[in-house]
């Protein structure tokens, strides 16, 4: 079970759209439809803002999308604004009750 | 609404054992939509999956911890907890219980993290 791999920063001014890629294997990513994202800030645990791919949890704006091609998935954030900074992270089922997440990306809204 | 609270020493030494604790309120630990996890994170980086245990008692680890590393429940106290031998500098970790929801197998409750530093 490797980590899922994500680019550790993006950026994006504000009002703009930025997409975090998570590429994963065949046997997470690719073979399931159970990828999840969340939003960490600082000092804080991680929430739940995406699960089944592209299902928004429940006071998430629709800002806020997922996708997934192949074994790679991706958020994307439209029309940013400063509360977006973050720490974004994925995960993917992998099996027998286990999960897998990617290493985070810091997004930075300039 | 599920809460979950870590609990257990701050510092532990190199060799040592570690043990943690992780009461859940508002839901039971035998309820079938969801399995209870454990997560890590070192300082300054991201997220590690360690392993989880589902009401029937069954735990799976991360392939490379699993020797190390022994989560279990006692569905009377509404508890699970974790185990970790031979602790090294590695382990260094906020450590967080969580709650994965089954059919989504996504993370819908965190605990608020429990700092475990390992030094002599």
């Amino acid at each position: 079970q490797s980590a899922l791999t994500q680019p550790p920063s993006a950026s994006g001014s504000l009002g703009q759209s930025v997409t975090i890629s998570c590429t994963g294997s065949a046997s997470d990513v690719g073979y399931y439809d159970l990828v999840s994202w969340y939003q960490e800030k600082p000092g804080k645990a991680p929430q739940v803002i995406i699960e089944h791919i592209d299902k928004r949890l429940s006071g998430v704006p629709d800002r806020f999308s997922g996708s997934k091609s192949g074994n790679t998935a991706s958020l994307t954030v439209s029309g940013l604004r400063t509360e977006d900074e973050a720490d974004y992270y994925c995960s993917s089922y992998a099996d027998r009750n286990s999960l897998v997440f990617g290493g985070g990306t810091k997004l930075t809204v300039l | 609404q599920v809460q979950l609270q870590e609990s257990g020493p701050g510092r532990v030494r190199p060799s040592e054992t570690l043990s943690l604790s992780c009461v859940v309120s508002g839901a039971s630990i035998i309820d079938q939509n969801k399995y209870w996890g454990w997560i890590r994170q070192s300082p300054g980086k991201g997220l590690e999956w360690i392993g989880s245990i589902f009401l029937d008692g069954t735990s799976s680890y991360k392939s490379p911890l699993k020797d190390r590393f022994a989560i279990s429940a006692d569905t009377s106290r509404n508890e699970y907890s974790l185990r970790v031998t031979s602790v090294t500098a590695a382990d260094t970790a906020v450590y967080y219980c969580a709650a994965v929801r089954r059919f989504g197998d996504y993370v819908s409750s965190w605990g608020q993290g429990l700092l475990v530093t390992v030094s002599s």
